[in-house]
């Protein structure tokens, strides 16, 4: 069956636009989630969604980070007023639940955004 | 800070010997944790869990231990492949966190002809 997707697979833009990227999780997942990769880091959390609601944005690094879940599925992040170190991978991943407890967590192959 | 962090970044083994990546986290509280594998361009792959009630998972040619005493997490790969070599993080989930999981920094397994 269909993983999880994202797009697009790479982004390049100018230092202070604005982008959106976008997940599609596994049809029927309820939690999805938001992770920052810098070159040759690991995962930093950024947000999650149970259904459309996002219980815990703490992870977002600044303000100029959103996200949103419709219909309790797709989800956008948007990163207004782009800086050179917003530069990382982006990845999504869902799970069946509430990821805690052996509620394994599916990644799309991220977003690789480059800030100029 | 309390993290999740790997030993070597690096580690180098031959074709068909058996690989052990180490990692140490320092939230006692944690109570699940998830080895995952990152291929080149790719997002990264589950491969074991283990939850903090074992200390011991097996699963094909991978053993996840967990050592609560020291706080130690290990995934054993027997007899590895070319197509091992990747980036390996552990990761922990923390109750009273958020929901994602925090990852330590990786390492990297390469597989020798």
């Amino acid at each position: 069956g269909a993983g999880v997707s994202q797009s697009p697979s790479n982004k390049v833009t100018e230092k202070g636009k604005d982008v959106e990227l976008r997940c599609d999780p596994i049809s029927g997942h309820t939690a999805l989630y938001w992770y920052r990769q810098s070159l040759g880091q690991g995962l930093e959390f950024l947000i999650y969604f149970q259904g459309n609601s996002a219980p815990d944005k703490s992870g977002l690094p600044s303000d100029r980070f959103s996200a949103e879940r419709t219909g309790g599925s797709v989800s956008t992040l948007t990163i207004q007023r782009t800086q050179q170190e917003d530069s990382a991978v982006y990845l999504c991943a869902s799970s069946s639940q509430q990821g805690r407890m052996g509620n394994e967590q599916f990644f799309g192959p991220g977003t690789r955004l480059t800030v100029l | 800070g309390e993290s999740v962090g790997l030993h070597l970044p690096t580690l180098s083994v031959q074709e068909g010997d058996n690989s052990i990546i180490n990692c140490a986290y320092s939230n006692s509280a944690s109570d699940y944790f998830i080895w995952y594998k990152q291929e080149s361009g790719k997002g990264p792959q589950f491969i074991i869990d283990i939850r903090s009630n074992m200390d011991k998972r097996q699963g094909q040619r991978v053993t996840v231990l967990l050592n609560k005493t020291v706080k130690h997490l290990s995934l054993q790969i027997a007899a590895t492949q070319p197509g091992d070599s990747a980036v390996y993080f552990c990761a922990e989930n923390r109750p009273g966190g958020a929901d994602g999981l925090t990852f330590g920094k990786g390492t990297h397994l390469i597989i020798q002809p």
